[in-house]
């Protein structure tokens, strides 16, 4: 078990639906992350949420959509997606703190299927 | 492209060994580097972080980082069956962390 709780922890989906995906976590981290994973590739960072604020999305197509409701949760909607888009996503969080970047912690990943 | 890189492996060593994994990084600015073990079908777990030029322990890891080589590196001593997973190097870029393609380690009972 980690201190980084995602839910649900497995999702199957059809093309058409929509669905979100949560994290929440309760370590007073400020900045909220969301990765996609593959099998047998590195996690690949999608968005990072600083103080509440999108500060990086890596060109992530629009069929995902993040929201950073408040400090302790992040959500992951979607929509329309495509088979490729089936992996384990996995959301992230750390304490914002210079100069030393501090590591992220994950949760244990939603691992999504899309028919 | 800033770029991480690791032997992918498969390193297979005896229960009990020393397991040494390596890592070299491209930007010579990063300044924060990290150690993540990945069970199959699982995800990663923080393992060691180290900012420092010179060896950082922990229990039965010990962290190298030489930022002159760009080279950093992870030993695990007496090396157990339950080591046995995918460790991923990371190293923090601009506000984001760039991973290797990570080492398998199989320890051999």
């Amino acid at each position: 078990d980690t201190e980084v709780t995602q839910t649900p922890k497995h999702l199957v989906m059809g093309m058409t639906n929509k669905k979100s995906l949560k994290c929440e976590q309760h370590m007073g981290h400020r900045a909220m992350y969301w990765y996609k994973q593959k099998a047998k590739k590195p996690p690949e960072l999608m968005f990072v949420y600083s103080y509440e604020k999108l500060s990086i999305n890596e060109s992530v197509p629009s069929r995902f959509s993040p929201e950073c409701p408040n400090s302790s949760l992040l959500n992951l909607h979607l929509h329309a997606l495509q088979p490729e888009d089936s992996a384990l996503y996995l959301c992230a969080s750390s304490h914002l703190r210079t100069p030393d970047n501090q590591p992220q912690h994950f949760g244990d990943g939603t691992r999504l299927s899309i028919l | 492209q800033k770029e991480v890189e690791q032997n992918s492996g498969p390193l297979s060593v005896p229960e009990g060994a020393i397991a040494s994994l390596n890592c070299t990084y491209s930007d010579r600015g990063s300044q924060s580097f990290f150690w993540y073990r990945q069970y199959s079908g699982k995800s990663p777990e923080l393992i060691m972080f180290i900012y420092s030029n010179g060896d950082k322990e922990d229990g039965r890891f010990t962290a190298q980082l030489n930022k002159a080589s760009q080279y950093v590196s992870l030993l695990i001593r007496d090396s157990q069956p339950s080591d046995s997973a995918t460790y991923l190097c990371a190293v923090m870029g601009t506000g984001k962390l760039i991973f290797g393609q990570g080492t398998t380690l199989q320890v051999k009972p």
